[in-house]
């Protein structure tokens, strides 16, 4: 069974600051997705950012970026010099590489960053 | 990306009565999904819409409960059946664009529900 864990529930900066939010998974695929998404105030969901299991670069996009490491099952993310415009709830979420699961998505429980003015 | 609209944004509903969600994608899709967010909490998936075929539950989901139409590639319905307060959540659809596996998936708005 696949798993995400996003240990972190809340997490409280201060503007400009950076923020880490946590990522572990569990999966008995050798082969998998992972994906950020972003929960502002107004519900939608946005995707941030989508990585395979094979690619373990990680990613700069702005004041955003990823750190994936497979030897520990993380896909952490970091913000960098934070704005209140990130508040928000971020959930880490997992997909299979197997058709009959039906690209079924397995998420953390989120993690919501309050930044502060 | 894709544009995807869900109606009604939100409801008030009462007890023991059924509402039904849309949900409209501006290009052709061939799987869509369902989820609900409880107050708080993550998402769960209900069920995958693919059209032509009839909808997929998960575990705790049946489909007297969410009853699911796929008429075609760009539209999707979830009704909420005999509603009880327990049902109050958000119910997002989103699509796979490529339909492979590992695709990525967008989310429409929500539809945010009250029952009283």
């Amino acid at each position: 069974a696949q798993k995400v864990t996003q240990a972190q529930t809340e997490i409280s900066v201060v503007e400009k600051e950076d923020v880490t939010l946590d990522c572990v998974y569990e999966t008995r695929d050798t082969t998998y997705y992972l994906f950020w998404y972003k929960q502002p105030p107004s519900g939608e969901l946005v995707f941030l950012i989508r990585r395979n299991s094979f690619d373990e670069q990680n990613e700069i996009s702005g004041r955003y970026s990823w750190n994936f490491q497979k030897s520990t099952s993380s896909f952490n993310f970091t913000i960098t010099a934070s704005q209140v415009v990130d508040s928000a709830v971020y959930f880490c979420a997992l997909g299979g590489m197997i058709k009959a699961a039906g690209n079924k998505l397995t998420f953390g429980g989120g993690t919501r960053v309050l930044v502060k003015p | 990306s894709a544009v995807i609209s869900q109606k009604p944004s939100r409801d008030i509903c009462q007890r023991g009565t059924s509402l039904t969600i849309q949900c409209q994608v501006d290009s052709q899709v061939t799987m869509m999904f369902w989820y609900r967010q409880q107050p708080g909490q993550s998402l769960t998936l209900i069920a995958t819409a693919n059209q032509g075929s009839e909808a997929t539950y998960e575990s705790g989901f049946v489909i007297d409960k969410f009853p699911i139409s796929r008429p075609n590639l760009t539209f999707s319905t979830l009704t909420v059946s005999n509603m009880s307060p327990e049902d109050s959540s958000i119910y997002l659809c989103s699509v796979a664009l490529a339909g492979g596996p590992g695709d990525t998936q967008y989310f429409g708005p929500g539809t945010r529900l009250t029952v009283l």
